[in-house]
């Protein structure tokens, strides 16, 4: 089953944050996140193994609750360069991407 | 490195044509991944390999569509005859392991007209 995400369009202005979550109706073993920009391939964000375990760089930061099947992006303070379409991948016995989320940062 | 190459990077053709897709992955990596992009679908896992296997290809659509990976260095996806509907981009993505983070390539475009 491809895991949800919410929401599927978000408006920011520049340094603005943002929530993106991801539930997935299958027990996750670990869940992947990828930006897409238009008309370019996807690029890793993060890798998150284990329940409870948060991670980030920059500003870009995500947790995952494994008991809920879900796991939420946080984009901090965002930039231009965040704009694109967000992809979280649930990870059981192969990688699963999601319905994704369109980002647009304006100025 | 230079990443996961894939060609053409565009391709044109008519309906009941065959088409084949190429694909070279990252060095080193192990898995091998194929999926179709379109906007109605989204992002699709057609079919993936580890050390040249297919594991799963549960999500190859059709008798028309097979894969292949003759070396670690190369892998082909062929659709046979080719329909308006496959039209879509088609990546191809590696990682050291099924589970591990993807290295996607630039894409085909596909155009079945």
């Amino acid at each position: 089953q491809q895991p949800v995400q919410s929401p599927q369009a978000v408006i920011l202005r520049e340094g603005e944050d943002a929530v993106i979550n991801c539930s997935s109706s299958k027990a996750l073993y670990s869940v992947h996140w990828y930006r897409q920009k238009h008309g370019e391939a996807p690029i890793f964000l993060m890798i998150l193994l284990k329940g409870g375990e948060q991670k980030g760089h920059d500003k870009i930061s995500a947790s995952f609750n494994e008991k809920k099947q879900q796991s939420s992006l946080y984009l901090t303070a965002s930039q231009l360069s965040y704009s694109g379409t967000y992809f979280c991948g649930s990870s059981t016995d192969k990688l699963i991407f999601g319905t994704g989320t369109r980002l647009q940062v304006f100025p | 490195d230079a990443g996961v190459i894939q060609s053409p990077r565009h391709e044109v053709t008519e309906m009941g044509q065959e088409v084949t897709l190429r694909c070279k992955p990252i060095s080193g990596h192990n898995s091998l991944f194929w999926y179709r992009q379109t906007m109605m679908r989204g992002l699709e896992l057609l079919i993936y390999f580890n050390n040249n296997v297919p594991i799963d290809d549960s999500g190859m659509p059709e008798d028309r569509f097979s894969a292949k990976m003759p070396n670690a260095s190369f892998s082909t996806l062929k659709i046979q005859p080719s329909e308006p509907r496959d039209s879509a981009v088609y990546f191809c993505a590696s990682s050291s392991g099924g589970r591990d983070e993807q290295y996607f390539g630039p894409g085909t475009r596909l155009t079945v007209t």
